[in-house]
């Protein structure tokens, strides 16, 4: 067990709508990273979190964006969804007192998210 | 030209066989290296981490030729519970451990 949980686990939206994910993790993990997972691919980092400042992105446009709380759990937002948003979001925290040794990242279940 | 490049799939082998996955990678400033495993619609699970000296678990094999930036996993006797997609993973110096994942290779088992 990781101890991360993200909600929801599946979402419908249609183009042009937003959405916000979360994530949430056991204390220690100052850190957390998301990535976009579309289907047949590897994910994709999109951003890091770290102590609340984003800390890193990928190639991704400004409206995906994130929040970090002072209780360790975290929103991505997207803004205007477009149809090839529709991805497996996927949360990796990590930090002191949680995560893997060295770089390796545990992720949560996920969100699917659907545009249509 | 993608960071991480993987071999394409799908991989269908009967159960007992020895499969083996390929992975290069284009910046020699990559740091460390993983294999994951995913499961249909599932996170991807964190397999093996890949050492310089290779290293193994059980009937997993993973090697790693920084010279020639090329990553493998060997995986012998294959299980039915083997099926997955095998992705390949490296990270790069001073990057906050971002993962760079290559596409992924899809392994079926069959009896």
């Amino acid at each position: 067990e990781t101890g991360v949980t993200q909600s929801p686990t599946h979402l419908i939206k249609t183009r042009g709508q937003q959405v916000t994910l979360r994530c949430s993790s056991q204390s220690g993990h100052n850190t957390v990273s998301w990535y976009q997972q579309a289907l047949g691919q590897g994910p994709q980092f999109i951003f890091q979190y770290y102590r609340e400042e984003e800390n890193g992105r990928g190639n991704f446009p400004p409206r995906f964006s994130g929040l970090q709380f002072p209780n360790y759990s975290s929103e991505l937002n997207v803004n205007a969804l477009e149809l090839d948003d529709s991805a497996l979001y996927l949360c990796a925290p990590s930090g002191r007192g949680g995560g893997g040794d060295g770089d390796e990242q545990f992720f949560g279940p996920g969100t699917r998210l659907t545009v249509l | 030209r993608k960071e991480v490049e993987q071999d394409p799939g799908p991989f269908n082998v009967p159960e007992g066989a020895t499969v083996a996955f390929n992975c290069t990678y284009s910046n020699s400033a990559s740091q460390s290296f993983f294999w994951y495993r995913q499961d249909c619609r599932k996170e991807p699970k964190l397999l093996m981490s890949v050492y310089s000296s290779g290293n193994e678990d059980g009937r997993f094999t993973a090697q790693l030729n920084r010279a020639s930036q090329y990553i493998s996993l060997l995986i012998r006797d294959s299980k039915l519970s083997d099926s997955a997609t095998y992705l390949c993973v490296v990270t790069q110096y001073n990057q906050g451990g971002k993962l760079i994942f290559g596409q992924g290779t899809e392994l079926s088992v069959k009896p």
